[in-house]
């Protein structure tokens, strides 16, 4: 199984300041064939589902903010939300669906200082 | 737009089945670009996957191997919905249940998953 290993495990960032989440996965998500990471983020609010934010490692879902963006390749990847709004207060989780069984990190609690 | 909507009981005992169904509106269940998946979550366990349907010609299964010899998620079309059953319980199986779509089309690959169910707790104790 492919391992997603999250940092931190929960940060506190001001309103409209920068906040970094990491994303390690054991083994490269990266399929050459198409030159795609089978990468994906997601925010999860208390009592709610999970809701896609980025796939692609990069790509944002349609209606999602621009303040979040996704970089990395291969097995390191990151989510940016580069100015933070009250309403962002959220667990973020990334997940990689190259291999099954796809498998979801841990886990990152971001709130507000 | 898309919308999952789960329904099933709350409480199973030990032992028994788990029972789910999820109802796709919006979408079919026999679409040639989307397969319909379970989800769980739990405080000891985080996300996990558990397995999906899709019909590409013919109707195609897959399970976490986890849960492989437990498991079945079957479609129903006459209704368009696809259910999940988890045979033999513990309560290691307490969680919240999702059903979820993702859209990986023909390609062989997976993808992510695009619109999700409310979730249904569900606690297995006697």
């Amino acid at each position: 199984d492919i391992v997603m290993t999250q940092s931190p495990d929960s940060l506190a960032v001001s309103l409209g300041e920068r906040a970094t989440i990491n994303c390690k996965s054991s083994q490269s998500v990266l399929y050459s064939s198409n030159n795609k990471n089978y990468l994906a983020w997601f925010q999860q609010k208390p009592g709610q589902p999970p809701k896609l934010l980025i796939y692609w490692a990069s790509t944002r879902e349609s209606g999602v903010p621009d303040r979040f963006s996704g970089s990395g390749s291969g097995t390191d990847f990151t989510l940016t939300i580069s100015s933070l709004q009250a309403e962002d207060v959220a667990v973020y989780y990334c997940q990689q669906y190259d291999s099954p069984p796809l498998t979801f990190g841990g886990g990152t609690r971001v709130e507000i200082k | 737009q898309v919308q999952l909507q789960q329904s099933g009981p709350g409480l199973v005992k030990p032992s028994q089945t788990l029972s789910l169904t999820c109802a796709i509106s919006g979408d079919s269940v026999s679409s040639n670009s989307a397969a319909w998946n379970w989800i769980r979550q739990s405080p000891s366990r985080g996300l996990e996957w558990l397995g999906r349907t899709y019909y590409r010609s013919k109707w195609y299964y897959d399970y976490a191997v986890s849960v492989k010899s437990r498991v079945t998620v079957n479609p129903d079309t006459s209704k368009n919905q696809f259910s999940l059953q988890l045979n033999s319980v513990t309560p290691e199986d307490t969680a919240v249940y999702y059903c979820a779509r993702d859209l990986s089309g023909g390609t062989g690959r997976y993808a992510t998953f695009d619109i999700w169910g409310q979730g249904t707790m569900v606690t297995v104790s006697s």
